[in-house]
């Protein structure tokens, strides 16, 4: 299977930590996103990569919110000193095309913040 | 400020019967508009989409229905299976270059035996 990868699929911390996300796109997918999704909401648009370069960030990513994707294959989403609001599901897609593509989601991280 | 709004938060439908699934938005610049189904567990799947010159699109079982003056689309599953039981998002984007998706809050959808 070549879909989208996520690690981890849980992950449990207490307030104030760090924690680092991972995701490996389908590999000839050049643009990867980062969406956040709380319980009864759809997903909402965190940041947006095509390649290495980040080219969109939603207000909704907060200082404590980076993401990278050196050499344009996968991506790391780390969010520092985590907060209770922080607790959500968090998907990663790509797609070989603009926003009007279909895009393909991985499973997601839960994360949950105590 | 939601821009894509699933008023119903589920549905039950017997099996064999129309599943019809409404979505509404209120941004005049979206064009392209997606139905994503999402299992537990799972992330989102893509299932339909519509560009904004179209009014409608079929594919097997599911047909969306895009009423551009009314801001509206619906998406019709028939014959409702039980496989059909997900989480269904209906999704929009524009056209200025936004690489954005931007979803509804999503509505269950039961397919009863």
């Amino acid at each position: 299977d070549t879909g989208v990868s996520q690690d981890p699929r849980h992950k449990i911390t207490k307030r104030g930590q760090n924690v680092t996300f991972r995701c490996d796109p389908i590999s000839e997918h050049n643009r990867l996103y980062w969406y956040r999704q709380t319980l009864g909401q759809g997903p909402e648009f965190l940041t947006y990569f095509q390649n290495e370069a980040q080219l969109e960030k939603s207000r909704l990513l907060s200082d404590r919110f980076s993401a990278e994707r050196p050499k344009g294959s996968f991506s790391t989403l780390e969010i520092q000193r985590t907060e209770q609001g922080d607790s959500a599901m968090y998907l990663c897609a790509s797609s070989s095309r603009g926003g009007n593509e279909k895009l393909f989601f991985g499973s997601g991280t839960q994360l949950s913040v105590l | 400020d939601q821009q894509v709004k699933q008023n119903s938060p589920s549905l039950s439908v017997q099996e064999g019967r129309i599943s019809i699934l409404n979505c509404d938005y209120t941004n005049s610049m979206f064009d392209y508009f997606l139905w994503y189904k999402k299992y537990p567990a799972e992330g989102p799947t893509f299932l339909i989409s519509i560009s904004s010159i179209k009014d409608k699109n079929e594919d097997g079982r599911f047909t969306v229905f895009l009423n551009k003056s009314a801001k509206h689309l619906s998406l019709h599953i028939v014959p409702s299976q039980p496989g059909d039981s997900a989480v269904y998002f209906c999704a929009a984007s524009g056209r200025e270059g936004a690489q954005k998706l931007v979803f509804g809050q999503g509505t269950r959808l039961t397919i009863n035996p």
